[in-house]
């Protein structure tokens, strides 16, 4: 049964860098058939996917352009991991995070979120 | 990329059908037959019910149906249950490598 395990803390200041891990078991962050996001949630913003890596012959990144600037999502192949950097965050940052795979069929683009964590509350605050 | 444009708010009677839509440009819905549907329960993390426009993973119920016209997509609920009363989400991908939601719906069973 494939997991996502998130962890991380659930305070931060403002002007510094939000710092999650999603643990990953029954799948592979490498594999060819599948896409490893991040998007978040809050009242005030909705549901906002932040971006995106997969691994086909060597590593992709894609990200929002609203984070673009202060984003950095990295795959950790030795733990089968990936995380996520935001920095410079501020109050507006505040939201649930979640990582979430994406089912990318041989042959075709990646489809849908079929797989999400189970969602870590970020407060952004002094 | 702005967000998909979902109703706030749809209601219906236990065994009816509503319809919840989800309007977007010819830059995300209109351009790619990728858009995607979410159930999320308070609290938890959405749920995946729709993909591709109208397919249903495995597990899904058959009450539950897509389509799309143009710049819009559409999520179907037949026989409606009290357990339908959450909140729903489109999603689509869209130009520029980026995937966008929509604003959510909150569905009422009356």
């Amino acid at each position: 049964q494939v997991q996502l395990q998130q962890s991380g803390p659930g305070l931060v200041k403002p002007s510094q860098t939000l710092s999650l891990t999603c643990a990953i078991s029954g799948d592979s962050v490498s594999s060819d058939s599948a896409a490893w996001n991040w998007i978040r949630q809050s009242p005030s913003r909705g549901l906002e996917w932040l971006g995106r890596t997969y691994y086909r012959s060597k590593w992709h990144f894609d990200y929002a352009v609203s984070v673009k600037s202060r984003i950095i999502i990295n795959p950790d192949t030795s733990k089968n991991q990936l995380s996520l950097h935001l920095n410079s965050v501020t109050p507006e940052d505040t939201a649930v995070y979640y990582c979430a795979r994406a089912g990318c069929p041989q042959g075709s683009g990646c489809s849908a979120f079929d797989l999400w964590g189970q969602g870590t509350m970020v407060t952004v605050s002094s | 990329q702005s967000a998909l444009t979902q109703p706030a708010s749809v209601s219906g009677s236990p065994g009816q059908s509503i319809n919840i839509s989800c309007t977007g440009t010819s830059s995300d819905v209109g351009s790619y037959n990728l858009v995607s549907w979410y159930q999320q329960n308070p609290g938890k993390a959405p749920k995946l019910m729709i993909y591709e426009g109208s397919k249903r993973p495995s597990g899904v119920s058959n009450r539950f149906s897509g389509s799309k016209s143009g710049n819009t997509a559409s999520l179907t609920i037949s026989g409606l249950q009290a357990e339908d009363e959450v909140d729903y989400y489109c999603c689509s991908y869209a130009s520029g490598r980026t995937w966008v939601f929509g604003g959510g719906t909150k569905l009422s069973v009356l």
